[in-house]
């Protein structure tokens, strides 16, 4: 099982440049979320979806876009790269079942500079 | 916005009994969580505990909640080389919004 799998897992961007972060999950999952992970900071959440079509704004969404056009994919988009953009981007999913809805899955990471 | 604070950093050696602590300021809360980060990898979900419980045990690790003063902890019984990573706590009103600490690096030393 791959589980949860983020593409691409290291990125270099110039400010101004534009990207989009991939997330795939093969757990039939109904919850995708996009975190950033700073240091000092914890897990911070951009964005997330409670289904397929669906997007919701986390803490700190400002700078981003997502689309969830499939289940099993959530997109995170950076229009336009900043500095402040540098940092571990995160995936995650969840059942969303009340009873399970406990546990998150993560992906491995990105590592995206912002020169 | 509400917050979720734990120490950055804590040594033991290895046998040793590791507390790891956790205090958060949502008294909503309904879930509290414990995930382990190990280098390069992403969170793993270590265990959890409902906010209508005040301890829960599994295997080595026992998680302790004290609703009042909304105070997490994470006891790791003789600890392992292989234990030494970051640990997160995080705490959610309703399962989907996570609000995750800064995380606490735990070196064991042999």
């Amino acid at each position: 099982n791959a589980g949860v799998t983020q593409t691409p897992k290291f990125r270099v961007l110039k400010t101004g440049q534009s990207m989009t972060l991939l997330c795939a999950q093969d757990m039939n999952h109904e919850y995708m979320y996009w975190y950033r992970q700073d240091p000092g900071m914890g897990l911070r959440l951009i964005h997330y979806s409670v289904g397929e079509g669906t997007t919701a704004k986390g803490e700190v969404p400002d700078g981003y876009n997502v689309s969830r056009l499939k289940k099993q994919n959530f997109l995170l988009g950076l229009e336009s790269a900043a500095p402040s953009q540098t940092s571990v981007y995160f995936c995650a999913s969840s059942r969303g079942d009340r009873r399970k809805r406990t546990e998150a899955f993560f992906g491995q990471g990105t590592r995206l500079t912002v020169v | 916005g509400e917050d979720v604070e734990q120490s950055l950093f804590l040594s033991v050696r290895e046998g040793d009994s590791s507390v790891i602590n956790c205090t958060y300021t949502d008294s909503s809360s309904t879930y509290l969580y414990w995930y382990k980060q190990e280098p390069g990898a992403g969170l793993q979900l270590l265990t959890y505990i409902f906010s209508n419980m005040d301890m829960k045990q599994d295997q080595r690790l026992t998680v302790l909640l004290n609703k009042k003063d909304k105070h997490l902890s994470l006891r790791i019984a003789d600890t392992q080389t292989g234990d030494s990573a970051i640990y997160f706590c995080a705490e959610s009103r309703d399962g989907n919004d996570m609000r995750f600490g800064a995380g606490t690096r735990l070196t064991v030393k042999p």
